[in-house]
């Protein structure tokens, strides 16, 4: 009965690798963003999507490409890993003017 | 775009002492304001939150303020216990779907 859910929780893979992170969430929301955390500890947004459609792109490099297949999913696609790009990557969700859901977290680690 | 600045980064108290954090914000157009806390390896997971209409709300130990004027709020922690130790993270957003904008947390330490 997770309200937010996320896999893999921990994911280690080689420089210039290609790695997916998946998100569901069975809170009915319509909106679903995807989170950086650094190792300071600082909490970025990268990508918002409503209803399937990308809302908000921040300045993120374009080897990160979400996709939304429906409002319940958003997946997080990852080419070229660079060292730079470990992180803890959260993924959230949340209804209009309502508070926002984290999943569990997924560790990335590129060695 | 808006940021949101948030003091102190770190913070220790003693068990039974109140604590408070400090977070200013830039845009006067942001409505919504949650605390989150994260324990060591854990999600972010709110506390609390106050809506511009409101200028103060409690919730047994944990109470919030907001000044929309000065643009800033904080978050008031009273009789502080070990379980308490955790980064708090104050945010800000505007109406609609617009993504939470983070400080960069307050790591408190309660020492018992």
């Amino acid at each position: 009965d997770t309200a937010v859910s996320q896999t893999p929780k921990y994911l280690v893979t080689q420089m210039g690798n290609d790695k997916s992170i998946k998100c569901e969430q069975n809170l009915g929301h319509d909106t679903m963003y995807w989170y950086k955390q650094d190792s300071k500890k600082f909490l970025k947004i990268m990508f918002s999507y409503n209803n399937k459609e990308l809302i908000i792109n921040e300045t993120v490099p374009n080897r990160f490409s979400p996709k939304s297949p429906d409002k319940a999913h958003l997946n997080l696609h990852i080419n070229s890993l660079e060292l730079g790009d470990s992180a803890v990557y959260f993924c959230a969700s949340s209804q209009v003017k309502g508070q926002a859901f984290f999943g569990q977290g997924t560790r990335l680690t590129v060695v | 775009g808006e940021n949101v600045e948030q003091h102190p980064s770190t913070l220790s108290v003693q068990e039974g002492d109140s604590a408070v954090i400090k977070c200013t914000y830039s845009d006067s157009a942001s409505n919504y304001f949650p605390w989150y806390k994260q324990e060591l390896g854990k999600r972010p997971q709110l506390i609390i939150d106050i809506r511009s209409n409101v200028g103060e709300k409690k919730d047994q130990r944990i109470a919030v303020t907001l000044n929309k004027t000065a643009k800033h709020f904080s978050l008031h922690i009273t009789e502080t216990q070990p379980e308490d130790s955790a980064v708090y993270f104050c945010a800000a957003s505007k109406s609609g779907n617009t993504p939470l904008v983070f400080g960069k947390g307050t790591r408190l330490s309660v020492i018992a």
